[in-house]
């Protein structure tokens, strides 16, 4: 099946820091999602994205289907921003695959 | 705007009781999936359903068993639980008319003693 990978796996930041999380997958997809798990275990979406660019405030992310990654970007970084973040494939198969997460810390 | 409900939000059972999680989709949502998620891991795929058919199937064990019903609700059945079942299992719903973009529910969190 479909490999995700993700990089970095853990990253601390000071608060106002920038940060980029790669996303890597091993055969094309039909869909691409980042989502951030918030302490609660909550699965928020933050892009839908197969390929292109979207921006949503202080987040933005690019899809490069042809090259098979994407890259969740995330500035002026806030406490609340802390959490997981998980990138999800979809290819021929009607499943999500999720990849192992960036656990990402920010500190005040 | 309605999100995936999931019921109950937590759950303690006893080795070797049985669970049922439900799911509500999103009205209009046509697949339903769910995961299991243990501790400090990535949700695993359980099992799917398009328009209340089973559509595919992962590492779900031979105890657990799933349908989704007229109402598209769908319930996961978990027998004979082990300690190891204890997790936090999601539902999500998506439709393929808006390209298959996946909600998750809040998750249920299961504990077994």
């Amino acid at each position: 099946g479909i490999q995700v990978e993700q990089s970095p796996p853990d990253l601390i930041l000071q608060e106002g820091a920038n940060s980029t999380l790669r996303c890597n997958f091993s055969d094309s997809v039909n869909n691409l999602q980042w989502f951030h798990q918030n302490p609660w275990g909550q699965l928020i979406n933050l892009f839908y994205i197969p390929s292109g660019t979207k921006q949503n405030g202080r987040l933005s992310a690019t899809t490069v289907a042809t090259e098979r990654y994407s890259l969740l970007y995330i500035s002026s970084s806030q406490t609340t921003d802390s959490g997981v973040y998980f990138c999800a494939v979809m290819n021929r198969d009607d499943k999500i695959i999720f990849g192992k997460g960036t656990r990402l810390h920010i500190l005040p | 705007a309605a999100g995936v409900i999931q019921s109950p939000r937590h759950l303690i059972k006893e080795k070797r009781e049985t669970a049922t999680l439900k799911c509500y989709p999103i009205p209009r949502h046509d697949t339903v999936y769910w995961y299991q998620q243990g501790p400090g891991q990535d949700p695993q795929f359980l099992i799917s359903f398009y328009e209340k058919m089973q559509s595919d199937k992962g590492s779900i064990p031979d105890r657990f068993s799933a349908q989704q019903f007229s109402d598209y609700h769908s319930e996961l059945n978990m027998s004979s639980l082990e300690l190891g079942d204890s997790a936090l299992y999601f539902c999500a719903s998506s439709a393929e008319a808006t390209g298959g973009e996946a909600f998750f529910g809040q998750g249920t969190r299961l504990t077994v003693v």
